[in-house]
């Protein structure tokens, strides 16, 4: 079984851009959550969608958006994009919303200049 | 809210030694704690989970970990490490109402030398 994957896996964006990453959950899986990992530091939670609706939203920005498609694969969103978002994003899925483990992506560097 | 400490940013040890890697944290309501592991360029990978049950818990690969609910604590430790333990280690809490959300902690670097 393929693990969750996320695309692309390195990317180098400008200031002021916009970015949109991507996340196929495991099969089976309807729960997705992306967190953001700064050099040095845990991840922080950015959403988590279940059945296609946003069901959590940790302290980010409006800039930061996202969305899951009926096949249960997610695009995280972020526009006018900043140093300091400059992170790895990490997609996660599980199998419900609850307490079901996270299962995690290698995720997508993201570099801002 | 919650919040997660690792109390030790970094912990260096010898192959074969024991080591413990310390998280407490704070939460008023019931709890989901976990410890994960991330190598070089991965993704965070499960290591072990308390849920609800026996407050000692292990991995397939020589990790344990007790929940200690008194302490507010959820250590992790293992007998003997190994060179391929080298790695970041990270403790997430998760709070029962809250649906998916975890908050990890800083993480901690186990360093494994010969």
């Amino acid at each position: 079984d393929a693990g969750v994957t996320q695309s692309p896996t390195h990317l180098i964006k400008t200031r002021g851009q916009h970015v949109t990453l991507r996340c196929s959950p495991i099969s089976g899986h309807k729960s997705v959550s992306w967190y953001q990992q700064v050099l040095g530091q845990g991840p922080q939670f950015i959403f988590q969608y279940y059945e296609k609706e946003e069901r959590g939203r940790g302290n980010f920005p409006d800039r930061f958006s996202a969305r899951q498609f009926p096949n249960y694969s997610s695009e995280l969103n972020v526009n006018a994009l900043l140093l300091g978002d400059s992170a790895l994003y990490l997609c996660a899925s599980s199998s419900d919303r609850g307490n079901s483990p996270l299962h995690f992506g290698n995720g997508t560097r993201l570099t801002v200049t | 809210a919650q919040s997660v400490t690792q109390l030790d940013s970094q912990v260096p040890v010898f192959e074969e030694a024991p080591v413990e890697l310390r998280c407490n944290y704070s939460s008023s309501v019931s709890v989901y704690l976990f410890w994960y592991v991330q190598y070089p360029n991965q993704g965070l990978q499960l290591l072990l989970k308390y849920l609800s049950g026996s407050t000692l818990v292990e991995s397939i690969n020589g990790f344990e970990a007790e929940f200690n609910k008194s302490q507010t604590s959820f250590h992790l430790r293992k007998p003997s490490v190994h060179i391929s333990d080298t790695a970041e280690y990270f403790c997430a809490v998760g709070r029962s109402n809250s649906g998916y959300a975890l908050n990890f902690g800083k993480g901690t670097s186990l360093l494994v030398t010969p």
